[in-house]
């Protein structure tokens, strides 16, 4: 019954390396966004998708890459990691006919 | 540029007392309040929002009071409960893409 879904919930490692997060929302919004939030709690816009089109790319380095397969999914790619991506990264939805944001539970990302 | 400015950045508060929390905002174009509770190891969930045509909106315990000339709003929390310690972030957004732009974050932490 879970809204809005992460995989991993934790990531651990090391510099260099690639990984995925993966989100899926089965509330059947339209929208989808991917947020990082830093040790100091600052919760940041990434990127937004409508309806699989990208909408919002905020400065975001080349590194990060998100794709969306369909409208329920929404994944981040990150290449080349670094230590200062170390974050929580969190998935969250809308629909068009509210502003509510909805999020999934988080992906803690520890870059060693 | 910070579209949102929110303090305090940290409050202790007895139980049973009246928390307030503060945001100041920039552009007038926004036409979203919403106000988000997050629990440690959990996302950010909406509490309460507010549209810039009213001045003051109540749920419960929690009331948004908001200064359309004075471009601030704010939340107070009434009854102060333990259980309402979390990080609560304001934010701001015109609706558009759903762009949702977050304030810093306060941490409440209510002492019994």
């Amino acid at each position: 019954d879970t809204a809005v879904s992460q995989t991993p919930k934790y990531l651990v490692t090391q510099m260099g390396n690639d990984k995925s997060i993966k989100c899926e929302q089965n509330l059947g919004h339209d929208t989808m966004y991917w947020y990082k939030q830093d040790s100091k709690k600052f919760l940041k816009i990434m990127f937004s998708y409508n309806n699989k089109e990208l909408i919002i790319n905020e400065t975001v380095p080349n590194r990060f890459s998100p794709k969306s397969p369909d409208k329920a999914h929404l994944n981040l790619h990150i290449n080349s990691l670094e230590l200062g991506d170390s974050a929580v990264y969190f998935c969250a939805s809308s629909p068009l006919t509210s502003s509510e944001q909805f999020f999934g539970p988080g992906t803690r990302l520890t870059v060693l | 540029q910070q579209q949102v400015k929110q303090s305090p950045q940290s409050l202790i508060v007895q139980k049973g007392g009246i928390s307030i929390i503060n945001c100041a905002y920039e552009n007038t174009a926004f036409d979203y309040f919403p106000w988000y509770q997050q629990f440690p190891g959990k996302g950010p969930a909406l509490l309460i929002a507010i549209r810039p045509d009213v001045s003051e909106k109540k749920e419960g315990r929690f009331t948004i009071s908001f200064n359309k000339s004075a471009k601030q709003f704010s939340l107070h929390i009434m009854d102060s409960q333990p259980g309402d310690s979390a990080t609560y972030f304001c934010a701001v957004n015109s609706g558009g893409y759903q762009k949702v732009t977050f304030g810093t974050g306060t941490k409440l932490q209510v002492i019994p």
